[in-house]
């Protein structure tokens, strides 16, 4: 079964704004890494949390993880219109699967 | 000087046929992946070796076949392709089975007519 679901699906945004993507996941993990894809590209890594870590940043992206809830979220900030991507969070189970959701489309205007 | 490279990035092809698509990465990871992503994104994962040992093999059919002649290339041979295989394929490598980041190649979009 899927072990990353994400929400929302499709957000819409104006240039400056924060935009927030959550993840939730359904087994143990080791960590926890978010990707972004352009449009016709591969998936670009931007940031990685372990599982015995809170909190993250990278940048204008702040990441947080909460293992009792299972879940992840990901936060741009002052977005940009070349933010414009699929974003996805993937979960590493102690299996060593890296298993991803179903990714959020970010639209950022000008 | 591209860290993860796949060959062909298209590849059209008819029902029935033998394909294959390369991946070579220059990293010196040991660790390669295939991942399948379906027309609604959806990301799923194939195959995996570490240093050439096969480690996880999804529930894919046998059409499908994996070879790594060696750490730093993935290669992936499908028989008898189906109307369904078409998607984007994309083989990554990381360090140590995903303690790390992966790295992804640019995708194969594979169509079959």
């Amino acid at each position: 079964s899927q072990q990353g679901e994400e929400d929302p699906q499709a957000l819409s945004i104006q240039e400056g704004e924060n935009a927030t993507m959550n993840c939730s996941y359904k087994t143990s993990i080791n960590n926890l890494q978010w990707y972004r894809q352009n449009s016709g590209r591969g998936l670009v890594h931007l940031i990685l949390i372990r599982s015995n870590e809170r909190e993250k940043h990278s940048g204008r992206l702040r990441v947080t993880l909460d293992t009792s809830k299972k879940s992840s979220s990901l936060l741009i900030t002052a977005s940009r219109a070349a933010d414009t991507a699929s974003y996805f969070c993937a979960a590493r189970s102690q299996g060593g699967k890296l298993i991803f959701g179903q990714g959020t489309e970010l639209s950022v205007k000008p | 000087d591209t860290a993860v490279s796949q060959t062909p990035k298209y590849l059209v092809t008819q029902m029935g046929n033998d394909k294959s698509i390369k991946c070579e990465q220059n990293l010196g990871h040991d660790t390669m992946y295939w991942y399948k992503q379906d027309s609604k994104k959806f990301l799923k994962i194939m195959f995996s070796y570490n240093n050439k040992e096969l480690i996880i093999n999804e529930t894919v059919p046998n059409r499908f076949s994996p070879k790594s002649p060696d750490k730093a290339h993935l290669n992936l041979h499908i028989n008898s392709l189906e109307l369904g295989d078409s998607a984007v394929y994309f083989c990554a490598s990381s360090l140590e089975q995903g303690y790390y980041g992966y790295t992804f190649g640019s995708g194969t979009r594979l169509t079959v007519v």
